[in-house]
């Protein structure tokens, strides 16, 4: 069936450094694959998304590109803030009729001054 | 004006006890989503529906009843609650089955004791 693996967390980087939190997924046929991110006490917001093989993704600062050979949808920023500090979600929709997003388990990221 | 609410914010309550959720979306869309967050952050989709008709049904105990009036609203009732019932239960809608995005409400924090 189709899933989503993201790497385990706490991931604990000071502000500045470069980030990367990695996403692999498997799948029938060409998902679309997003990152949501949660902000403390707040619900999922859509974050980017990229719905081909060699797309990439970018919003406030973070990029993603949709990668068929590996099956992988990394997440990086390259200078994270404090503000950045919450859970990210890697998530993939299968495109087909009846099914819904399917997310992975969540990395929480914290960003110390 | 809030795009997708829910109520309550937090729900405190007893083992054995039936409880509701409700929400509803001002964003004219068709679809509209359960998902369950554990303690662990991860999130399951539970239900969906496309302008009133149930589409996605995932293996959720028969307590657990989807109600939608209309399509701007999706409201949760559980019977018999359980321990292993307690989570943040998340309402979203998206334009169409598509799930382009997904915009979510602030969930809703189910603690039975």
């Amino acid at each position: 069936g189709n899933s989503v693996t993201q790497m385990e967390g706490p991931v604990t980087l000071s502000e500045e450094a470069f980030l990367t939190i990695n996403c692999t997924y498997t799948a029938t046929g060409y998902p679309s694959l997003f990152w949501y991110v949660q902000y403390p006490g707040e619900g999922l917001q859509l974050l980017l998304k990229a719905t081909k093989a060699d797309d990439k993704g970018s919003n406030k600062g973070f990029e993603a590109t949709y990668r068929k050979e590996t099956t992988s949808f990394h997440l990086e920023k390259g200078s994270v803030q404090v503000s950045d500090s919450a859970v990210y979600f890697c998530a993939l929709f299968a495109n087909q009729a009846g099914t819904a997003l399917i997310f992975g388990k969540g990395t929480t990221l914290s960003v110390s001054s | 004006d809030t795009a997708v609410s829910q109520t309550p914010k937090y729900l405190v309550t007893q083992m054995g006890n039936d409880k509701s959720i409700k929400c509803e979306q001002n964003l004219g869309h068709d679809t509209m989503y359960w998902y369950k967050q554990d303690s662990k952050k991860f999130l399951k989709i539970m239900f969906s529906y496309n302008n009133k008709e149930l589409i996605i049904n995932e293996t959720v105990p028969n307590r657990f009843s989807p109600k939608s009036p209309d399509k701007a609203h999706l409201n949760l009732h559980i019977n018999s609650l359980e321990l292993g019932d307690s989570a943040v239960y998340f309402c979203a809608s998206s334009p169409g089955t598509g799930v382009e995005k997904l915009f979510f409400g602030s969930g809703t924090q189910l603690s039975v004791l």
